[in-house]
């Protein structure tokens, strides 16, 4: 069945450390990938997406994902975590407009 | 400015009692959705709409209904809401296949 995993229910890093939230879909070919953010009590913020070409996308607040077709996996890294990052991260895929599908999410708390 | 607007933000009702939760972009979008967030599910989508008079269910459709007579509107309607349908709910919109979803801040729906 198609689907999009997140593995990791709840993430704790340290400011100033790095991260990495993984995201693992299951579609026949290439979709159009997409990270998003939610702060609590917020909507959701696009932080940035993957259609085709250079492998490494960059996106806004200091994010990037990189795309590993082998592994049919889009791993949303920050080399250096801020405390205001602290929020609901959520990977999703869109297979060619047939559907929008979005992981469960990741939690983000960050320690001082 | 460029957004999706949902009516209203929070929303306490009692089971059986019928509402409508308003959707309304300003974008000239033909793509449109309702999903509902839960803990641990992440987003999950109710219907969606690829144009006007144009709608499909989603993963979760039961104990819905949605209409779209126009373009900018797509309201989310409960005939006789339960307390399984007290969840977070997010309308979003896009232009065409592969664009991201732009999202509103959430209606949260309390059924008692």
């Amino acid at each position: 069945a198609q689907s999009v995993t997140q593995p990791d229910i709840h993430i704790t890093v340290s400011e100033g450390a790095s991260l990495e939230l993984r995201c693992n879909y299951s579609y026949g070919a290439t979709p159009y990938l997409f990270w998003y953010v939610q702060s609590p009590g917020q909507g959701l913020q696009l932080l940035l997406k993957y259609f085709s070409g250079d492998t490494l996308v960059q996106g806004i607040k200091g994010f990037e994902a990189e795309f590993k077709r082998s592994q049919s996996s889009f791993n949303l890294r920050k080399p250096s975590v801020h405390w205001s990052d602290a929020a609901e991260y959520f990977c999703a895929v869109d297979n060619y407009g047939q559907n929008f599908v979005f992981g469960p999410g990741t939690r983000l708390s960050v320690l001082p | 400015e460029a957004q999706v607007t949902q009516n209203p933000r929070y929303l306490i009702t009692v089971t059986g009692k019928k509402l409508t939760v308003t959707c309304s972009q300003n974008m000239n979008h033909e793509y449109m959705s309702w999903y509902r967030q839960d803990p641990g599910l992440g987003l999950r989508q109710i219907y969606y709409s690829m144009n006007v008079e144009v709608t499909d269910k989603g993963d979760v459709p039961e104990g819905y209904k949605v209409s779209r007579k126009e373009k900018r509107n797509f309201p989310l309607i409960l005939e006789s809401p339960s307390p399984n349908q007290t969840s977070l709910y997010f309308c979003a919109s896009r232009r065409q296949s592969g664009s991201p979803l732009h999202f509103g801040n959430g209606t949260r729906l309390t059924v008692t």
